[in-house]
């Protein structure tokens, strides 16, 4: 079945560094991937959604100068949390899908640990 | 490593009929569980989650889910499904304390009206 690469698995940082996560579909072109952030005891959130070539649409109350999304290529998204601190901590997953109306795969997840 | 399986991949149900979708999880600690909805070109919505108290736990838009801690299993049910519930649905679950998530590969569930 199709895979989603996702990586890290976990980092550590310290507070003010950037950290970029890996979303790779290794055996489909993916045109669309969803990055999703989870909160404790709370349900996924959707931050934002990337399609290649073009600009990531942002959910609302996400902010995009803080959390950049680059979609360059059908097989490659990386979300990167800029100047990063302790309340970013929190798992992180991605997902992608090869079109609109096709089966959804998932990452691993990066678990983000900020100091 | 936990891990998340969900056996149907595709079922197809007649309106009205009656829903019952497999999650089984392989982790023995204390887990929260979650299903997830994919309606056709959206994006994951929550249906329901267990963190603890009672094991028959209510969602959005009819459906339920029974924990049944001995057999590691989170059961979706719907007592009848309509045209509008065709969609994929994704299992997950999180260890207690933990944020980090398992997906199941997902069910398609097909309604034919």
């Amino acid at each position: 079945g199709a895979v989603v690469s996702q990586h890290p698995s976990r980092v550590i940082c310290k507070s003010g560094t950037s950290v970029k996560i890996e979303c790779r579909s290794l055996d489909f072109q993916a045109t669309t991937m969803f990055w999703y952030r989870q909160f404790p005891k709370q349900s996924l959130m959707l931050m934002a959604t990337s399609n290649e070539g073009s600009k990531a649409t942002y959910e609302q109350g996400v902010e995009k100068d803080k959390f950049l999304i680059n979609h360059a290529s059908l097989t490659l998204s990386t979300l990167t949390v800029t100047s990063a601190h302790p309340e970013d901590s929190s798992f992180y997953i991605c997902s992608a899908t090869p079109g609109t109306n096709e089966k959804l795969f998932f990452g691993s997840g990066t678990q983000l640990s900020v100091l | 490593a936990q891990s998340v399986s969900q056996h149907n991949h595709h079922v197809i149900l007649s309106e009205a009929a009656s829903l019952e979708l497999g999650c089984n999880y392989s982790y023995g600690g204390t887990v929260n569980l979650f299903w997830y909805v994919q309606y056709p070109g959206q994006h994951l919505q929550l249906l329901l989650k267990y963190f603890s108290g009672d094991p028959l736990v209510k969602g959005i838009k009819g459906f339920e889910a029974e924990f049944i801690k001995s057999k590691f299993s989170f059961n979706l049910r719907k007592p009848s499904v309509q045209w509008s519930d065709t969609a994929e649905y994704f299992c997950a679950v999180s260890l207690f304390g933990n944020e980090k998530l398992t997906f199941g590969t997902g069910t398609r569930l097909t309604i034919i009206p």
